[in-house]
């Protein structure tokens, strides 16, 4: 079976510009959620999505949002691009968004922002 | 206090030695507990998860539990040079998001 799967691979944007990321889960998996990770430091949590509603929100600004579509696909955007968010952007799929269900993660986009 | 805590290494053991990975959190409430191994560049792979106090074993891989002391452990036994990676631990409760530390380097000296 095909793992999550995330496109583009890797994206440069320049500042100010604003940058959409994809992510396809696992089929049979409703639940996707969006992470950031720097060099160094865990993934930090962007979005939770479960059959399309919007389930928990990180600390991230509003320049960050996301949605699910009916087939369970995920799109992340990213408005006013900074250099800060420069980073690895992973998305993870499980089957549902509760307890004891545990997250897989796609190969991630890595958005440079010059 | 960070919600997940792990010594961010290098961990250095000897090739076909136990390494010892350990991480503390905070909240109480947690109920999943997740290791996930993460190469150089690459995405975070799931190894273990464990949601009931105790050992849970898979291959050379042992999740360790105790939820009264908040603390989860992951042993790699016969550490192979190929282990060397950063694991992650991450916790998640309930319905709420996942939070991961910040990871232990592990380095497998052949």
């Amino acid at each position: 079976d095909a793992g999550v799967t995330q496109s583009p691979t890797h994206l440069i944007k320049t500042r100010g510009q604003q940058v959409t990321l994809r992510c396809s889960p696992i089929s049979g998996h409703k639940s996707v959620s969006w992470y950031q990770q720097v060099l160094g430091q865990g993934p930090q949590f962007i979005f939770q999505y479960y059959e399309k509603e919007e389930r928990g929100r990180g600390n991230f600004p509003d320049r960050f949002s996301a949605r699910q579509f009916p087939n369970y696909s995920s799109e992340l955007n990213v408005n006013a691009l900074l250099l800060g968010d420069s980073a690895l952007y992973l998305c993870a799929s499980s089957f549902s968004g509760g307890q004891g269900y545990e997250q897989y993660f796609g190969p991630g986009t890595r958005l440079t922002v010059t | 206090q960070k919600e997940v805590e792990q010594n961010s290494g290098p961990l250095s053991v000897p090739e076909g030695a136990i390494a010892s990975l350990n991480c503390t959190y905070s909240d109480r409430g947690s109920q999943s507990f997740f290791w996930y191994r993460q190469y150089s560049g690459k995405s975070p792979e799931l190894i273990m998860f464990i949601y009931s106090n105790g050992d849970k074993e898979d291959g050379r891989f042992t999740a360790q539990l105790n939820k009264a002391s908040q603390y989860v452990s992951l042993l790699i036994r016969d550490s192979q040079p190929s282990d060397s990676a950063t694991y992650l631990c991450a916790v998640k409760r309930g319905y709420q998001k996942v939070t991961f530390g910040t990871g232990t380097k592990l380095q497998v000296i052949p």
